[in-house]
């Protein structure tokens, strides 16, 4: 079946370090791929998608590129702020059908 | 005006209790859901539905029964609770359309089985 795996958390960084979040998945066919952010007590937000090979979804300076080969969807950062902290969740959505499916999250701390 | 809004925002109660969480969209989104996050922060499908009509259950216990009064309505109804149903469940919508939508999300509701 379909899965994303993305890197444990926490990751904790300082203000204007450079963020990388691994986020890797199995499916079969070209689904369409998304990373989330939830702030704290609260819901989730879109931040980026894409939806086909080498596509790059880019969104508040964060990125990241469809990479069907290593069928990968790392998120990056340049230079993060303390307002970044929060938890980021890769997910994938299959061709034919609503169901996002989603990694198991990975919560970034920001400190000043 | 809150696009996906549900309530009760925080739910405790005890075991064997019978309990509703509400959601309502005026997005004018097609298509509802209902998410469960456990306490390590896995988010997890439950349901969808598509206009009214149940389109995706994941193998969810049917003590957990959706009701769609309309497609702008997905509420939630939870019978015998147990307490590994303590988590937080988020309501969403998405719009007409299968490829590439975006989801949006309800606040979430807490629940706390005692």
């Amino acid at each position: 079946g379909n899965s994303v795996t993305q890197m444990e958390g926490p990751v904790t960084l300082s203000e204007e370090a450079f963020l990388t979040i691994n986020c890797t998945y199995t499916a079969t066919g070209y689904p369409s791929l998304f990373w989330y952010v939830q702030y704290p007590g609260e819901g989730l937000q879109l931040l980026l998608k894409a939806t086909k090979a080498d596509d790059k979804g880019s969104n508040k300076g964060f990125e990241a590129t469809y990479r069907k080969e290593t069928t990968s969807f790392h998120l990056e950062k340049g230079s993060v702020q303390v307002s970044d902290s929060a938890v980021y969740f890769c997910a994938l959505q299959q061709g034919g059908s609503e169901k996002l499916v989603f990694g198991k999250g990975t919560k970034l701390t920001v400190n000043p | 005006d809150t696009a996906v809004s549900q309530t009760p925002k925080y739910l405790v109660t005890q075991m064997g209790n019978d309990k509703s969480i509400k959601c309502e969209q005026n997005l004018g989104h097609d298509t509802m859901y209902w998410y469960k996050q456990d306490s390590k922060k896995f988010l997890k499908i439950m349901f969808s539905y598509n206009n009214k009509e149940l389109i995706i259950n994941e193998t969810v216990p049917n003590r957990f029964s959706p009701k769609s009064p309309d497609k702008a309505h997905l509420n939630l109804h939870i019978n015998s609770l147990e307490l590994g149903d303590s988590a937080v469940y988020f309501c969403a919508s998405s719009p007409p359309g299968v490829a590439n939508t975006e989801a949006f999300f309800g606040q979430g509701t807490r629940l706390t089985v005692v």
